[in-house]
């Protein structure tokens, strides 16, 4: 079950903040969040267990909502640097599915001098 | 810790050849993917391995697709009789327990 990412694309001046949101149908074990620039292979950001903690790496940041199945990519203070697709992987965790991403079709993120 | 690594990084295959992909994950990384990207969507999940078992195909793969990894090292990926609806970006992934993924830069098939 592919995770629905929203919004699909915002344009931000450097220094403006945004949420990118990604939410799951069913219950996850872990939400991973991807950033690829054009023509290069996804990299990867950081990653959420189920009952961990928010993560963050520098100026960006995540949560995860287990009750909503729902997490959450924050870009503070943007750089021209931050501006790619941002894919969320999940996870669910279970026997047959454990290790195996399901990726969101992906939000572009445009930052503007 | 060379990276994940991809071969060929393009190819252009005529309709109904049969085409092979090679990916050579990093070393110490037991757990490797396969993935396939079009344009504006994400990566879609093909199959996986732990070591050299394959553990899930996906559903959406017919049979034209195979994938191996023999002494669980290096995978490859082999597509028959191409079509032209296989053209995309094909992305191996490997990963080390409790990380995330290291992918490779990727083989962009066009099949013409």
């Amino acid at each position: 079950q592919q995770p629905v990412q929203s919004p699909q694309a915002v344009i931000l001046r450097e220094g403006e903040d945004a949420v990118i949101n990604c939410s799951s149908s069913k219950a996850l074990y872990s939400v991973h969040w991807y950033r690829q620039k054009h023509g290069e292979a996804p990299v990867f950001l950081m990653i959420l267990l189920k009952g961990g903690e928010q993560k963050g790496h520098e100026k960006i940041s995540a949560s995860f909502n287990e009750k909503k199945q729902q997490s959450s990519l924050y870009l503070t203070a943007s750089q021209l640097s931050y501006s790619g697709t941002y894919f969320c992987g999940t996870e669910r965790g279970t026997t047959d599915s454990w290790g195996k991403l399901q990726f969101g079709a992906g939000t572009q993120v445009v930052v503007t001098p | 810790d060379t990276g994940v690594s991809q071969d060929p990084r393009h190819k252009i295959t005529k309709r109904g050849q049969n085409v092979t992909f090679r990916c050579d994950p990093i070393s110490e990384h037991n757990r490797l993917y396969w993935y396939r990207q079009t344009l504006g969507q994400g990566p879609e999940f093909l199959t996986y391995f732990q070591n050299e078992a394959q553990l899930e195909k996906s559903r959406l793969l017919s049979d034209r697709f195979s994938a191996e990894r023999p002494k669980g090292s290096f995978s490859t990926l082999e597509i028959q009789r191409t079509e032209q609806g296989d053209s995309a970006m094909y992305l191996c992934a490997s990963r080390g327990r409790g990380d995330g993924y290291t992918f490779g830069s990727g083989t962009r098939l066009t099949v013409v």
